[in-house]
């Protein structure tokens, strides 16, 4: 593995249904991130861990739950998915422990549909 | 509450200059980033800027002005490669990236 991983690429989903999207990173970034991304609209950040053991909500973080049980995988998780969480999701990873920039890092996406 | 704005759309002939503004409203400021995004791809890291002026890398330069809430991002000799959307973050106060919409260039032979 190589950066940012996500699974599946593309889903779909019946409304109702239980699905977690998957992210494992093997950079050893201590922070990690979901958006989802609609169109017209920039990203937008549901859930976030800024180190293994934590996590935080972000502006969107209605219907949606992860967990961050080691440094290299945070699962997203909706428990019963509605038409509005149609979207595509992005998982990120920085390392915010030292200097730099600090930038975000992006796995390929997960083209999520819930009929 | 907290605000990015970009153009939505912008075209430019290949081999030309373009400018691509970006104006922000947030609680705090910890810097400011451009990211490119190919269709159906993840965005990619462009560039960073945390104090004003400018920063230069390669045919790509950002320029940033804190007291007027103002970036730009100026694409030179530009490549049909170039044709993707560019997204600006900024960075609050509470270390979490608010983003713009995101300007979509088409380049044009």
């Amino acid at each position: 593995i190589a950066g940012i991983t996500q699974a599946p690429t593309s889903q779909i989903l019946a409304a109702g249904r239980r699905m977690t999207l998957r992210c494992t990173q093997d950079m050893r970034h201590n922070a990690m991130y979901w958006y989802r991304q609609d169109l017209g609209l920039g990203l937008r950040l549901i859930h976030y861990s800024n180190t293994a053991g934590t996590t935080g909500k972000g502006e969107v973080p209605d219907g949606y739950s992860v967990s961050r049980a080691n440094t290299d995988d945070f699962p997203l998780t909706l428990a019963s998915a509605v038409p509005s969480q149609t979207s595509v999701y992005f998982c990120a990873s920085s390392d915010s422990s030292g200097g730099g920039y600090n930038e975000q890092f992006f796995g390929p996406g997960t083209r999520l549909t819930v009929l | 509450g907290q605000n990015i704005d970009q153009p939505t759309e912008m075209t430019a002939t290949e081999g030309a200059i373009v400018q691509i503004n970006c104006t922000y409203q947030t609680s705090g400021f910890n810097g400011l980033f451009w990211y490119q995004q190919h269709a159906g791809e993840a965005p990619t890291f462009l560039s960073y800027n945390v104090l004003d002026g400018l920063e230069e890398k390669g045919r790509f330069s950002s320029f940033l002005s804190r007291s007027k809430g103002y970036s730009y991002l100026l694409l030179k000799e530009l490549q049909m490669k170039d044709s993707a959307s560019y997204l600006c973050a900024v960075r609050d106060s509470n270390y979490q990236l608010i983003w713009g919409a995101g300007t979509k260039l088409i380049i044009k032979p």
